[in-house]
């Protein structure tokens, strides 16, 4: 079956950094995705992991194991307007390519 | 348009009634996804159009959901004796096709209330 876990809530300080972990179990692994949403509004792409390693993009970075089914989600300096959901997605061959989505991690930063 | 747009954005209902929820994809987007996120809980998957077609239906719960794509580009999204299991936030999305890389961008979504 397809299951992905992400903590369900978390609290960091401004300026901080913060690392919000995916794992997930798929047969068919296709890439991997990390969405911001904010309450009230519509998902928003972050990142995009297909192969291992580190993708680094600005104050946010997204690490892949295939190996391991994870992920995690890096959030350097952290700023007020980065409270938010964050969703990480598994996109699975096996399930005709769609995107297989966790419940979402609710960052909390204070000042 | 500059991005996904939903209507209406909120829509409230009686256990029973037809509701239509649409969408207006990015320009050029033959891709096209609806799903519905209830609080606290990620995305799940209804539908997927690409051009006119549904591609894949799997996701649609059962035969009361509907959707139609007739000329590729705006979709509705038909419920048919809503019950109030049905509400929730109903998400339309659209890509630029379907290449597994292609990141999909996300309209403001209908909020669903059935009564």
């Amino acid at each position: 079956g397809q299951n992905i876990d992400q903590p369900t809530e978390m609290t960091a300080t401004e300026g901080a950094i913060v690392q919000i972990n995916c794992t997930y179990q798929t047969s068919g692994f296709n890439g991997l995705f990390w969405y911001q949403q904010h309450a009230g509004e519509a998902p928003t792409f972050l990142s995009y992991n297909v192969l291992d390693g580190l993708e680094e993009k600005g104050r946010f970075s997204s690490f892949l194991s295939r190996s391991k089914g994870y992920s995690y989600l890096l959030l350097k300096e952290l700023q007020m307007k980065d409270s938010a959901s964050y969703l990480c997605a598994v996109r699975d061959y096996r399930s005709n390519y769609q995107l297989i989505w966790g419940a979402g991690t609710k960052l909390i930063i204070k000042p | 348009g500059a991005g996904v747009s939903q209507t209406p954005s909120n829509k409230v209902t009686e256990k029973g009634k037809y509701v239509e929820l649409r969408c207006d994809p990015i320009s050029g987007h033959t891709a096209l996804y609806w799903y519905r996120q209830s609080l606290g809980q990620g995305p799940e998957f209804l539908i997927y159009f690409q051009g006119t077609g549904a591609a894949d239906d799997s996701g649609l719960p059962n035969d009361r959901f509907f959707a139609v794509r007739p000329e590729g580009s705006v979709s509705t999204l038909k419920i048919q004796r809503t019950e109030r299991g049905d509400s929730a936030v109903y998400l339309c999305a659209s890509s630029l096709g379907r290449a597994t890389y292609n990141e999909q961008f996300f309209g403001p979504g209908t909020r669903l209330t059935v009564l």
